[in-house]
This record gives structure tokens, sequence and C-alpha cells, in this order.
């Protein structure tokens, strides 16, 4: 099985200053037949499933704002959270969607300072 | 639009069974790869079991041999038998649709849509 493994586990930023959450991977999930990683990021609110934010480990989902972005590749991967607003408070999440079976890091629960 | 909505979930005994049940509409359930992911109180995502649009199933070994994953074409909905359960099967579960194919034609193994999620508690 794939582990993913988050870090920090919490942080506390300023507003209007850059989240940074750091996801890696105990294997590639870089698929070589398309060169893409199988990388996506979530975003949970208190009482609402999670929500898409980034796939591909970069690419992100319509409609998501262009404060969030993705990066990294192989088993480092990073989400960058940018100019942070109040309504970023939320778990975030990493996945690999590789191979199953399909693992989520710890979660990285992120505060406003 | 697509939606995603679960039922059956309750409070159970230890060794019980429980089958939870997902209402797809917006789409069709038997051209999308669905799986069902799970979140105790106060913790972490836990994805449980998929099935594929092709029928292939897979799932997490803390279920395997006690879930079943199984979809019913002509209701649109897609199940999990879940038996022999224990008190760490305790969550809330979602039932959730993968993110179909991106522009380049790549399938996307992820979660798209979820449902609100059905909880499920085992105790005595």
């Amino acid at each position: 099985d794939i582990v993913m493994t988050q870090s920090p586990d919490s942080l506390a930023v300023s507003l209007g200053e850059t989240a940074t959450i750091n996801c890696k991977s105990s294997q590639s999930v870089l698929y070589s037949s398309n060169n893409k990683n199988s990388l996506a990021w979530y975003q949970q609110k208190p009482g609402q499933p999670p929500k898409v934010l980034i796939y591909w480990a970069s690419t992100r989902e319509s409609g998501v704002p262009d404060r969030f972005s993705g990066s990294g590749s192989g088993t480092d991967f990073t989400l960058t959270i940018s100019s942070l607003q109040a309504e970023d408070v939320a778990v975030y999440y990493c996945q690999q969607y590789y191979s199953t079976p399909y693992t989520f890091g710890q979660g990285t629960k992120l505060e406003i300072k | 639009e697509v939606q995603l909505v679960e039922s059956g979930g309750g409070l159970i005994q230890p060794g019980g069974s429980l089958r939870l049940s997902c209402a797809a509409s917006g789409f069709t359930v038997s051209s999308n790869h669905m799986s069902w992911v799970r979140q105790a109180p106060g913790k972490g995502l836990e994805w449980v079991s998929v099935i594929y649009s092709g029928g292939a199933t897979y799932y997490a070994d803390s279920v395997k041999g006690r879930f079943t994953i199984s979809r019913d074409n002509s209701k649109n909905t897609m199940y999990v038998q879940m038996n022999s359960l224990r008190a760490d099967d305790t969550a809330l579960y979602y039932c959730a649709r993968d993110g179909g194919y991106d522009g380049s034609g790549d399938r996307l193994h992820l979660f798209r849509y979820w449902g609100q999620g059905t909880p499920v508690t085992v105790s005595s």
C-alpha cells in the first residue's frame, strides 16, 4: 500500500500570508504512460464532505480560486495557498489515486493566526 | 446536476450487519467508478471500496471479507453490505464518484462528487 504522510499536522497563518502543506508518498505516484502524478488535494470544512482542489498534482479544479496551487512530482508534493482568506480555514488532505487501496494523508488543519 | 444521497446508516451492535445505499442522479452509476469513503469521528478520510464501471471491485484490507460493494443499474444506486461490524467501523460513510476523463482522455480515479454521508455507529 502507498502511505501518504502530510506535514505539518496543523498550522496557523495570518490573513493575506501564504500557507504551505507538504505531502510525501511512500512510493512514486507518477504514471509512466501519461507522465502525470496521480495526486489530488482536497479541502474539508466542518460538517461538509471534502472538495477537490487540485488533481494530477498541479491541475486546479474548475471553480477553485487561483490562490490554490499544487506542485511536486514522484513522491514529494506541495499545496500552496497564497493570500490566505478566512474561508480557507479547513482540513486539507492529499490522496493518491495511482493504485488501490487509494490512500489519503492524515490531514493538515489550517487555522488563522 | 450530479447528486449523491446516502442512506441506511444507524446504530448497530457489534457483529451485526447493515446495508448502505447511495442513490445517484444526474449521471449513470454504471458508467462511472463509484467508491465508499469513511471518516471516523474526529479523524481523517479512509477509502473503503470501489466498484469500477466495468464491474471490478476492490476493498481496503480493513473491510475485505466483511464488506461487499454492488450496484443496481435499474435503480442507479450503489450499495455496500457491511457484515461482522466492529466498533472501529464507526464512521460517517460517504459515497463518491470519480472524476471521469480529463481533457487528455485520462481517467481521474479521484473523488470529485460526494454525498453528505450516512452515520454508522457500532456499539452495544
